[in-house]
């Protein structure tokens, strides 16, 4: 059974950046697309970006210019890099499979809170 | 951008009842869409893709239907455990986009 795993700072302050990686275990990183998605709080969903284990990217155009995903294989890991954040990013933030690079989610992590706060 | 629209907003049912919640795109997605179940501080769980496609082990009184532009989400006879937000999503184009989220409420 696919799981992935959240993990970083719960707290960034204005204007730094948002570092988050997604651990993938019980699968291979492999031959998927993963996601990025977040969901302020008492808000809806919004997708971020996406990365194939290869490498290509293809990013919210809303986020283009401050937003990055890496892969690493070797760690079975990706990541998120969301620079120069305000409090409009503070949102609950979601690592996800995408089904055969259809772009839906079959697998989700548990989800990581990000606070944006001084 | 895709715009997804979802109605009703909110809804409130009881145990048994047939429900359905629509969403609409604002053009049309070729049924590249998915139905997620969402409860209070989980994550997405997804129900349906390609709008009427059973997610393995979801069970059969939800189902889904529609095409072009406009799609629904069914649930044939409300269980306790169903009340939730439901979200819908377009993966036709990037930026892939959700609807705003029904949250189903016990009458």
């Amino acid at each position: 059974q696919v799981q992935l795993q959240e993990s970083g700072p719960g707290l960034v302050k204005p204007s730094e950046t948002l570092s988050l990686t997604c651990t993938v275990s019980g699968g291979s990183i492999g031959t998927y697309y993963w996601s990025w998605i977040r969901q302020p709080p008492g808000k809806g969903l919004e997708w971020i970006g996406y990365i194939y284990y290869s490498g290509s990217t293809n990013y919210n155009p809303s986020l283009k210019s401050r937003v990055t995903i890496s892969v690493d294989t070797s760690k079975n890991q990706f990541s998120l890099r969301l620079s120069s954040v305000t409090a409009a990013d503070t949102a609950v933030y979601y690592c996800t499979r995408e089904r055969g690079g259809l772009g839906n989610s079959d697998y989700w992590g548990q989800g990581t809170l990000v606070t944006v706060s001084s | 951008d895709i715009q997804m629209t979802q109605s009703p907003s909110s809804l409130s049912a009881s145990v048994g009842d047939r429900v359905t919640i629509t969403c609409r795109a604002s053009q049309g997605i070729s049924n590249s869409l998915a139905w997620y179940q969402q409860k209070p501080g989980k994550a997405p769980k997804l129900l349906l893709y390609v709008a009427s496609r059973l997610e393995s082990g979801v069970p059969s009184r939800f189902s889904g239907s529609g095409s072009g532009t406009d799609y629904t989400l069914t649930i044939s006879s409300l269980q306790p455990e169903d009340f939730a937000t439901y979200h819908c999503q377009q993966y036709y184009s990037t930026p892939y986009t959700f609807g705003q989220g029904t949250k189903l409420e016990i009458k």
